[in-house]
Parts: C-alpha cells; structure tokens; sequence
C-alpha cells in the first residue's frame, strides 16, 4: 500500500491571503506527480504535471515545486480568491513494471472567505 | 467541447438490486479508467480499460464489473450493491496508458447511495 498524504486536510482562508499545501509521497520508483482541482459538482480537473526533481510549475497565482528526494510537492496559491474554493488532489506515478501505479492523496479542501 | 460525461449524476439503488453507471467520452482517447472515491478517503481505482483490454486492480471486489462496447462508452456495474458500495464513482480517461506527462481527464462523478 502507497502512503500519500496530503496536509492539511481542510483549511479556511481570507480573501487575498496566500496559502500553501503538501502532497507526502514514497521517494522510491518516483514516476511523476499530478495536482487535480476539483470544484464542487465539477470535474476534477488538472492542473500541474510533475516529472523532474526540483520541477516548478506555475499557472497564473497558482505554483507547485516537487522534491522527489525527499518524496514532497509543495501548491502555492497567491492572494487566494473565492473561486479558488476547491479540493486539491495529489496524485502519485510509481513505475510498476512498465505500467504506472496511480495513487491519490485524500486531498486538500480549501474554502477562501470573501 | 470534448469531455467526459457521467450519467446519472446521482444514483439510489436498493441493497442488493444491480446497477449500472455510465460513461461517455467524446476525447477519443484508448484509456478509460473506474474509481471508487468513499467518504473522507482518496479516490481509488477500480479497474482501466486499454482499448479492449480490461486491467483489474488486485483488490478490486468481483461485485464490480465492468464493459466498453466501443472507443466512446464504458460501463461500470455492481451486481449485488451494499451499504459499504455507497460512494462517488469517478470515469476518466487518459490517450494512453503511460500518463507520465500526461493527465487524465475525469468526469464529474456519479454519487451512489444504497438504501
């Protein structure tokens, strides 16, 4: 069994605060890392694919580093708005004899406070 | 837009009463893949589909089964639900099966609910 955890597990954030989140993941057979956002009643949806150590992904006020070494992927997200209210899904890629092994983390759910 | 499509949203099934949900992609892509996401867990997959060739995870129980009939459509069913079945169903797909720079495209889920 892959333990991914993903911490915290909920958290409320004002209006334009910034804020910050991790994936844990086994450094072993590293793949890659994918973070999905899921809006309530929507689909999850991507939003980073990480595949090198030291990867640092940026869309809009929303970024992502990955250290494989040390088996973390830290989201950052900039002066937070009320749509970015969502659960932030980390998924782990292990290499599993030429087909990858896809484990999710439980996610993080992220409420911005206007 | 082309996107994955999950029909009904929100499922209610008796215990014990078969049932079936369904998926529908208009992405043409070769993958499509089934997860269980219970109350306050991780999403967890099922079983995927490689064109024809359907992969089972080992722990996946024999009361799910599941069928794609075509490129488009995947079908998930569950022959005896039980109250533990109850949860969001989630299809998505992927062009192919190594999705190391790639994603998978999700659809919004099926909740089901085993009364």
């Amino acid at each position: 069994i892959l333990n991914v955890e993903q911490s915290p597990q909920s958290l409320h954030v004002q209006e334009g605060d910034s804020t910050n989140f991790t994936c844990s993941f086994p450094s072993s057979n590293f793949y890659a890392l994918h973070w999905y956002r899921w809006e309530t009643a929507k689909s999850p949806e991507a939003l980073f694919v990480m595949t090198l150590n030291g990867d640092e992904k940026k869309k809009g006020r929303i970024s992502a580093t990955l250290n494989t070494k040390e088996g973390y992927s830290y989201l950052y997200i900039k002066g937070s708005q009320p749509e970015d209210s969502a659960t932030y899904l980390c998924a782990f890629l292990k290499n599993s004899g030429g087909y990858q092994k896809v484990t999710f983390g439980i996610g993080t759910k992220l409420q911005v406070i206007p | 837009d082309a996107m994955v499509i999950q029909n009904p949203r929100y499922q209610v099934t008796q215990f014990g009463k078969p049932v079936t949900l369904s998926c529908s992609q208009t992405l043409n892509h070769n993958v499509m893949y089934w997860y269980q996401q219970k109350s306050s867990q991780a999403p967890k997959l099922l079983f995927h589909y490689y064109d024809k060739d359907f992969n089972n995870e080992a722990d996946t129980p024999d009361n799910f089964q599941s069928r794609r009939p075509n490129t488009s459509f995947c079908f998930l069913d569950i022959r005896s639900p039980g109250l533990g079945d109850a949860a969001m169903y989630l299809c998505a797909t992927s062009r192919r099966l190594s999705i190391r720079a790639d994603t998978q495209y999700f659809g919004p889920g099926t909740r089901l609910t085993v009364l």
